[in-house]
C-alpha cells in the first residue's frame, strides 16, 4: 500500500521559536498533500490542503503566516510552525493523495509540545 | 460545510462480542472510507466504498455504503483486544476537490479481554 511518513515524530520547544515538520510520500507521487491537527479524544481537523507546485489552501480559521506549507515536490511537504505557543501543541498529521487513488493515505503524526 | 455524524462516540466491550458502528449525513457522497487510528499514530485505512450498496469485508470487518449514499456502517465481529483504538468513517462528496475527505467524530472501542 501507499506509504507516508513524518518526522519528527515527537518535538519540544520553546515558546516563541519556530518548527518545521516534514511529511513524505515513500512509494507514490502525492499530487495532494493535507495537514491536519488533532486535539486530544477529538476527530481530525483539516487545517490546509497543498498542491505540489501551488499554494496552499487554508481552512477558516488557520491562519497562514503562522503555519507555512510548502509542498515543492510531488513527494515531500512541510508545515512549519513559526512563533510557537502552548497553545499550538498538538498533534499534527499529514495525509498524501494523488489523482491515482481516491483515498488519502496517512503519516504517522506528529506531536508538538511548546514549553 | 458537510458534517459526518458518528456514532457511538465510545463502547466498552467484552472481548468476542460483535460491533457495528455507523456514520449518516445530510447529504450524499460519493465514497466512505473507514480508518482506524491506535493511539499516537497516524489513521490507517480498514475499508473503502465506492458505489451505494457495496459491502466490503476486511477479515472481521465489514462495512456497507448505504443506498441512500447517505450514510455506511462497519461491523467487526468476534472483537479482540488489538481492535482498541478510534474508528473514524469518511466521506468524500460530489465536487470535493482533490481527494479533500469529511470526517466523523470517531468511535472510541475499547475491548475487556
Amino acid at each position: 500500500g501507499a506509504v507516508v511518513s513524518q518526522h519528527p515524530s515527537w518535538v519540544i520547544c520553546k515558546s516563541g521559536t519556530s518548527v518545521k515538520i516534514e511529511c513524505r510520500s515513500l512509494d507514490f507521487q502525492a499530487t495532494t498533500m493535507f495537514w491536519y491537527r488533532q486535539f486530544p479524544k477529538q476527530s481530525l481537523m483539516l487545517m490546509a490542503t497543498s498542491n505540489e507546485g501551488s499554494k496552499a489552501t487554508y481552512e477558516q480559521g488557520v491562519e497562514k503566516d503562522k503555519f507555512l506549507i510548502n509542498h515543492a515536490s510531488l513527494t515531500l511537504s512541510t508545515l512549519t510552525v513559526t512563533s510557537a505557543h502552548p497553545e499550538d501543541s498538538s498533534f499534527y498529521i499529514c495525509s498524501a493523495s494523488s489523482s491515482g487513488y481516491n483515498e488519502q493515505f496517512f503519516g504517522p503524526g506528529t506531536r508538538l509540545t511548546v514549553l | 460545510g458537510q458534517q459526518l455524524n458518528q456514532s457511538p462516540q465510545s463502547m466498552f466491550i467484552q472481548e468476542g462480542e460483535d460491533v457495528s458502528m455507523n456514520c449518516t449525513s445530510s447529504s450524499i457522497f460519493n465514497t466512505w472510507l473507514w480508518y482506524k487510528q491506535d493511539p499516537g499514530e497516524g489513521p490507517v485505512l480498514l475499508i473503502a466504498l465506492y458505489k451505494a450498496g457495496e459491502l466490503t469485508s476486511n477479515g472481521r470487518l465489514t462495512a456497507q455504503f448505504g443506498i441512500t449514499r447517505k450514510d455506511s456502517f462497519l461491523n467487526i465481529s468476534a472483537s479482540i483486544p488489538s481492535d482498541v483504538g478510534i474508528y473514524f468513517c469518511a466521506g468524500r462528496a460530489p465536487g470535493d476537490a482533490g481527494n479533500m475527505l469529511t470526517f466523523g467524530g470517531g468511535t472510541r472501542l475499547m475491548v475487556k479481554p
